[in-house]
């Protein structure tokens, strides 16, 4: 079975700051690791993932992840904080053989404060 | 190429009553998934479609939830005789097929469904 646990429910930094969302992950088979945001009453929008390949992704609106497998983790991080960041964000984790169902987190709510 | 199209966007339902919850795929894809978000947690998944098939509903409550992705329209979610612990979001996604480099889903907006 997979997991993934986000630490924490909210998270809130200055408008410029650095942000840093935790994500880790248990699998026991290689993982496929996704970054989603999900604005007020809106749906999932993907933000950037991993499947194999480079380890430090990049995705949109300069956000970037980097996938360790010594530690689990697929942390998510953005040099600078922009109003527009605040939303909510979740992990999730899929595997060859799951038929891509995906296994969220309970996702970490960003604040940013002007 | 429009989106992943859900609707209603907002339900309203008393106890006991039936919910219907319709997800129209992006173009292309034939594979349809659904999650549910309760609040204050994350989405969980329910159940993996393809066109006139159920490939995995182990996510699915046993009783009163059902779903169906028919030839032609629509896939379905149905919650029969709705309790308020159903009130939740819920989200389809689409693919165009499970695996592959992508693994990716596409998300509609959701049907958010209160049962008062």
């Amino acid at each position: 079975a997979q997991s993934v646990t986000q630490l924490g429910s909210h998270v809130s930094v200055s408008e410029g700051a650095l942000v840093l969302l935790r994500c880790n992950y248990s699998s026991s088979v290689p993982p496929y690791l996704f970054w989603y945001v999900q604005y007020p009453n809106q749906g999932l929008q993907l933000l950037l993932k991993y499947t194999t390949g480079a380890t430090l992704v990049k995705g949109i609106n300069g956000f970037e992840a980097e996938f360790k497998k010594s530690e689990t983790s697929f942390h998510l991080t953005k040099p600078s904080a922009h109003m527009s960041d605040a939303a909510e964000y979740f992990c999730a984790v899929t595997h060859t053989g799951a038929n891509s169902k995906l296994t969220f987190g309970k996702g970490i709510t960003l604040s940013v404060r002007p | 190429n429009a989106g992943v199209m859900q609707n209603p966007r907002h339900l309203v339902r008393r106890r006991g009553q039936e919910a219907r919850l319709r997800c129209s795929p992006m173009k292309g894809h034939s594979h349809v998934y659904w999650y549910r978000q309760l609040p204050e947690e994350g989405l969980k998944f329910m159940v993996y479609l393809q066109k006139e098939n159920i490939i995995d509903e182990s996510g699915m409550p046993k009783e009163r939830f059902s779903a169906e992705f028919p030839k032609e329209g629509p896939s379905i979610l149905r919650i029969q005789q709705v309790v308020r612990g159903d009130s939740a979001a819920y989200f389809c996604a689409s693919s165009p097929r499970p695996g592959g480099s992508s693994y990716e889903q596409y998300f509609g907006p959701g049907t958010r469904l209160t049962v008062t």
